[in-house]
């Protein structure tokens, strides 16, 4: 089946830096990508879409400038948290859908997720 | 109230126990369901689609109730390795692919 890579699986970082974090689809193109977020003992959230050449759309909630997600081919999506906070650490997960046609099934892949504590 | 709700458990059962989750989801216009099952710290996998009809995979049977706007899973002969936590996740009509996920449910099977 489709592969999808997320880098780093873990990564701690100081309070007030950037962390980037990258989302590949490995073997098929994803023009568009989902990224979610979670905390200990809850549920995925979805934080953006992510579409390939134009600009990621947002969930309520979450802040566009602080979650910077780039899309920049049909196989990378990144996503940066800048300035981050204790508070952002999470477990960060990205998805991808095969195929260009949203409705044309289900099928979608989750990368293996990144782990974020920011000291 | 959340779009899918699940209980969240945990559910402690028996190894060859039969337990069964249900989900509710409240947005109407759902129109594809999946169950999921995430291990501690790791990615969610797909576990299986749910069909109108019903469906079975192994030890694995789905159910979709739209009337009630409920969707079931029930595994039977409960294995040590099915300890998980299980996703209810619902695709809405339009959205996408965008998923929503419930807060799952959580199983422990024990020897």
């Amino acid at each position: 089946g489709a592969v999808v890579s997320q880098h780093p699986s873990r990564v701690i970082c100081k309070s007030g830096t950037s962390v980037k974090i990258e989302c590949r689809s490995l073997d098929f193109q994803a023009t568009t990508m989902f990224w979610y977020r979670q905390f200990p003992k809850q549920s995925l959230m979805l934080m953006a879409t992510s579409n390939e050449g134009s600009k990621a759309t947002y969930e309520q909630g979450v802040e566009k400038d602080k979650f910077l997600i780039n899309h920049a081919s049909l196989t990378l999506s990144t996503l940066t948290v800048t300035s981050a906070h204790p508070e952002d650490s999470s477990f960060y997960i990205c998805s991808a859908r095969v195929g260009p046609n949203p409705n044309s099934g289900n099928t979608i892949y989750f990368g293996e997720g990144s782990w974020l504590t920011v000291v | 109230r959340k779009e899918v709700e699940q209980d969240p458990g945990p559910f402690n059962v028996p190894e060859g126990a039969t337990v069964a989750f249900n989900c509710t989801y409240s947005n109407s216009a759902s129109q594809s369901f999946f169950w999921y099952r995430q291990d501690c710290r790791k990615e969610p996998k797909l576990l299986m689609s749910v069909y109108s009809s019903g469906n079975e995979d192994g030890r694995f049977t789905a159910q979709l109730n739209r009337a009630s706007q409920y969707i079931s899973l029930l595994i039977r002969d409960s294995k040590l390795s099915d300890s998980a936590t299980y996703l209810c996740v619902v695709n809405i009509r339009g959205a996408g692919n965008m998923l929503t996920f419930g807060g799952g449910t959580r199983l422990m099977v024990k020897p």
